[in-house]
């Protein structure tokens, strides 16, 4: 089984500020897929990821594609408190039809 | 559309007794998940279906454990005999044509066993 490594696990910063997690993985994956969780909430999809090097924005949020393949990044500018949660990647696992997913970067952002 | 339903959302049992977890995907899903999520483990891949038939059950922790779905609309996750250890909120999810695509996951039910 593939694994994803996410860092930092736990993040705690203030309103206003920027900020980066990464996504890191020693194997090759298909396309990567950003999650967001919010307390006693099952995960949201954010974005997903398919070409090596790929760039997408959502509103504050900038996620990146390694040229490999093989990692990702998620920045979030000028942080809110509602930015607050774990954030999952997850990859495809080997062709199988099921995800594998990192353990997460938990946020916390304060007002 | 109502999204994946869970029930119960919490459940509080005494060690040694059965456990039944319920799941209802969203209609034309047909791809069904079940996961456990803890703090130390992060979010585990324990089973899952396509078209209602079982996949993958490699992530199942032991014999213990057991999931149905005899229809499209209808999974089941059973414990049995519960053990302390199996505390954790355990999440279903559907995706509509193929495993990798988004996974759409319901609320979780949290288990609590004494």
């Amino acid at each position: 089984t593939q694994l994803l490594e996410q860092s930092p696990q736990f993040l705690s910063i203030q309103e206003g500020e920027n900020l980066t997690v990464y996504c890191n993985s020693s194997s090759v994956f298909s396309s990567l897929q950003w999650y967001r969780q919010e307390p006693g909430e099952g995960p949201v999809l954010l974005v997903t990821v398919v070409t090596g090097g790929e760039v997408k924005k959502l509103k504050r949020l900038t996620f990146q594609f390694g040229d490999a393949r093989k990692d990702s990044s998620l920045h979030i500018t000028a942080a809110q408190p509602g930015d607050t949660g774990l954030y999952l990647c997850a990859g495809d696992d080997q062709g199988a039809q099921k995800l594998v997913f990192g353990q997460g970067t938990r946020l916390t952002i304060n007002p | 559309d109502a999204g994946v339903i869970q029930s119960p959302r919490h459940e509080v049992t005494e060690m040694g007794q059965e456990v039944t977890l319920r799941c209802k995907p969203i209609s034309g899903h047909d791809y069904l998940f079940w996961y456990r999520q803890t703090m130390m483990r992060g979010l585990e891949l324990l089973i899952y279906f396509n078209n209602n038939v079982p996949i993958d059950d490699s992530g199942m922790p032991e014999d213990r454990f057991s999931a149905k779905m005899p229809n499209a609309s209808f999974s089941t996750l059973k414990i049995q005999p519960s053990e302390p250890r199996d505390s954790a909120v355990y999440f279903c999810a559907s995706s509509p044509l193929a495993g990798i695509d988004e996974q759409f996951f319901g609320p979780g039910t949290r288990l609590t066993v004494l």
